[in-house]
């Protein structure tokens, strides 16, 4: 069974720093695209940015660029977001997908608060 | 960056109602559009990728067409299960982006 399990978020102050991690199982992980995608409460579902196979192409949305770095370890299975220089409107469920396209399997997601 | 703009925001409807949605992208993106389907507190689900291939054990009520730059989710007949909020996403190019969500409610 494919599964793919955030984790990581939590409540963090303006400017500050949290790192998500992914574990996933059930697939040939480093055969696979990797995708972040996020959503402020009440609110769409906004694209952050992706990781090919080998970690040589990462995208980023505008808003994040220069502050947040998606990597992963093919060794472990694992994606990894690391968000720096938190801002309030940061906060979201960001949810670690499969595919660089089309996204068929989703993880559960994981909220990330930044309040003061 | 594409923008995605969906219509309606906000659709009310009775179950047996056909239903469509539509989606328009500022430029062309060819067929490469998806659609999904997101119940409150849970992921979002794939229902239809290329514009108009249904994911595999996803009900044939559900359909979508179009290419360029005008785009359509129909649902033939709704059932209880489908109320929900639906989503348009390009993956033409980066960043990918989604459109705003429709809300289909019961009317």
């Amino acid at each position: 069974e494919v599964q793919l399990v955030e984790s990581g978020g939590g409540l963090v102050q303006p400017g500050g720093s949290l790192r998500l991690s992914c574990a996933t199982s059930g697939f040939s992980f480093s055969t696979y695209w990797m995708t972040w995608v996020r959503q402020a409460p009440g609110k769409g579902l906004e694209w952050v940015a992706n990781i090919n196979k080998d970690e040589s192409e990462k995208y980023y949305v505008d808003s994040v660029e220069g502050r947040f770095t998606i990597s992963r370890d093919n060794a472990k299975n694992a994606l990894s977001l690391e968000m720096n220089s938190l801002r309030v409107e940061d906060t979201a469920v960001y949810y670690c997908t499969r595919g660089d396209a089309w996204h068929r399997r989703w993880g559960q997601g994981t909220l990330v608060t930044v309040s003061s | 960056d594409i923008q995605m703009t969906q219509s309606p925001s906000t659709l009310s409807a009775s179950v047996g109602d056909r239903v469509t949605i539509t989606c328009r992208a500022s430029q062309s993106i060819s067929s490469w559009l998806a659609w999904y389907q997101q119940i409150p507190g849970k992921a979002p689900k794939l229902l239809i990728y290329k514009a108009s291939t249904l994911e595999s054990g996803v009900p044939s009520r559900f359909s979508g067409s179009g290419s360029g730059t005008e785009f359509t989710l129909t649902i033939s007949s709704l059932q209880p299960d489908d109320f929900a909020t639906y989503y348009c996403q390009q993956y033409n190019s980066y960043p990918r982006t989604f459109g705003q969500g429709t809300k289909v409610e019961i009317k």
